[in-house]
């Protein structure tokens, strides 16, 4: 089965600085890739996705990579805000069938003020 | 249009025990994936409904089974409680969306979860 790997597990830095954080993936029948923000005591919320036709997808100040023939794939976030400390979990599934998500071990992000 | 719901929010059982959790999928969502989430980690798959059949298994005993109702609802049942059985009980929903909008499959939209402690 497929299998994630997410790095790294805690990451702190300082408001208006750049983080980033990157999932290696087993199985390449994996080809939906979406990136999920968890705040204390809720439920995961999607905050941007990428499908593997794509290399790079932008929301604003969040921006996700595909390489997929090394089977990475990373989040990017500039001008980090302290309302953007949360868990980043990454997750991989098949675009067809039963689409079950594999999710990483998640990234609890601190983004200092 | 209303978000996925989730019932109770927290819940205390002992061993041995049977526990039913609730989910209300997005409007018109007909796919509800249910998750478990253990303190510290990411969630893990333990099945997935569509249109009421079960569509998907992950790697999760008997002892954990599940329903879908005609209005996409769901429900998971754990027999049998374990002390391991403890984490935040998280449903997904998915799918075609209502009024002829179409929706993705892919991307899951998750509920706030319930808390289950097993003593």
């Amino acid at each position: 089965g497929e299998n994630v790997e997410q790095h790294p597990s805690t990451l702190s830095v300082q408001e208006g600085d750049s983080a980033v954080i990157k999932c290696t993936y087993s199985d390449s029948a994996s080809n939906y890739f979406p990136w999920y923000k968890q705040e204390l005591g809720k439920g995961p919320q999607l905050i941007i996705d990428i499908r593997s036709n794509v290399g790079e997808k932008k929301d604003q100040r969040i921006a996700v990579t595909l390489n997929k023939t090394a089977k990475h794939f990373s989040l990017h976030i500039t001008e980090t805000q302290p309302e953007d400390s949360a868990v980043y979990f990454c997750a991989a599934s098949p675009y067809t069938g039963r689409r079950a998500l594999t999710f990483g071990s998640g990234t609890r992000l601190q983004v200092q003020p | 249009e209303t978000g996925v719901t989730q019932s109770p929010t927290h819940l205390i059982k002992t061993r041995g025990q049977q526990v039913t959790l609730r989910c209300s999928s997005q409007s018109g969502h007909n796919t509800v994936s249910w998750y478990q989430q253990a303190l510290g980690q990411g969630p893990q798959f333990i099945f997935q409904y569509y249109r009421e059949e079960e569509n998907g298994r992950g790697n999760f005993p008997p002892r954990f089974s599940g329903l879908q109702f005609p209005n996409y609802s769901s429900e998971l049942n754990v027999n049998a409680l374990e002390l391991d059985d403890s984490a935040l009980y998280l449903c997904a929903s998915s799918g075609e969306l209502a009024g002829g909008r179409k929706g993705s499959y892919n991307e899951q939209f998750f509920g706030p979860g319930t808390r289950l402690t097993v003593l």
